[in-house]
């Protein structure tokens, strides 16, 4: 079973939607991320928790809100889609406590608001 | 600040070629971590390496290879014969320690590797 998982994997929605998009880890990492890739573009860093009552934002969080619901779930949310928010969204997590910290990330979610 | 730079897009190759990925960056960190992660066509990010500022060897694993030279601040990763299961876009990444900032992931735009038969 994969470390790091994300539903749904695939989403089309409509302009003004809110959406939820879920991840999950059994690698009893502390610390979570969210990132979105835009094409030609690296990854972007919306939201990061170090645990589960720390919870900051990253370089793009407008228009996005997050959920740390326990150490292994962090839940990414648009509350009200637009266009430019089409994407492939990452989660991704690290164990936290030093400088070495590599992050593993999940398999991706590809959101498409039309 | 901290930035990475890819400056090859695309390279494109025939199987068994050689082939570099130049990857530069900027800091002013003392102490930093490189990272190289592949992105299949499938789509997800898979990580290939971490090397610390303080560990200039090189590293070989199998048919890749890291050559990190602080003097030029590059981070360079070759495939060595390559193979059409190498295709991908591969990204090079950045994290510092100064102000807490070690959570913190730089990446470059990524470079897309197509390996023909």
């Amino acid at each position: 079973d994969a470390d790091v998982t994300q539903t749904p994997r695939n989403r089309i929605t409509k302009t003004g939607k809110r959406i939820m998009l879920e991840c999950s880890q059994t690698k009893g990492h502390d610390r979570m991320y969210w990132y979105r890739q835009d094409p030609g573009l690296g990854l972007q860093l919306i939201y990061y928790s170090f645990d589960v009552k720390d919870i900051n934002k990253g370089e793009i969080s407008d228009g996005y809100s997050v959920s740390r619901q326990a150490q292994a779930k962090f839940s990414l949310s648009l509350e009200s889609a637009i266009p430019n928010q089409t994407a492939l969204y990452f989660c991704a997590t690290s164990e936290g406590g030093s400088s070495t910290d590599t992050q593993y990330f999940g398999p991706g979610t590809r959101l498409t608001v039309l | 600040a901290q930035k990475v730079t890819q400056a090859q897009t695309e390279i494109s190759v025939v199987e068994k070629e050689d082939v570099t990925l130049d990857c530069v960056y900027e800091t002013r960190d003392t102490t930093y971590y490189l990272f190289w992660y592949k992105q299949p066509p499938s789509g997800e990010l898979v990580f290939l390496i971490r090397r610390n500022s303080f560990d200039e060897q090189n590293e070989i694993s199998g048919r890749y290879s890291w050559n990190f030279q602080k003097s030029t601040s590059s981070f360079n990763f070759t495939i060595t014969a390559s193979q059409v299961v190498d295709s991908a876009v591969y990204f090079c990444a950045l994290s510092g320690n100064s102000g807490g900032s070690n959570y913190k992931l730089t990446f470059g735009k990524g470079t897309l590797l197509t390996v023909n038969p």
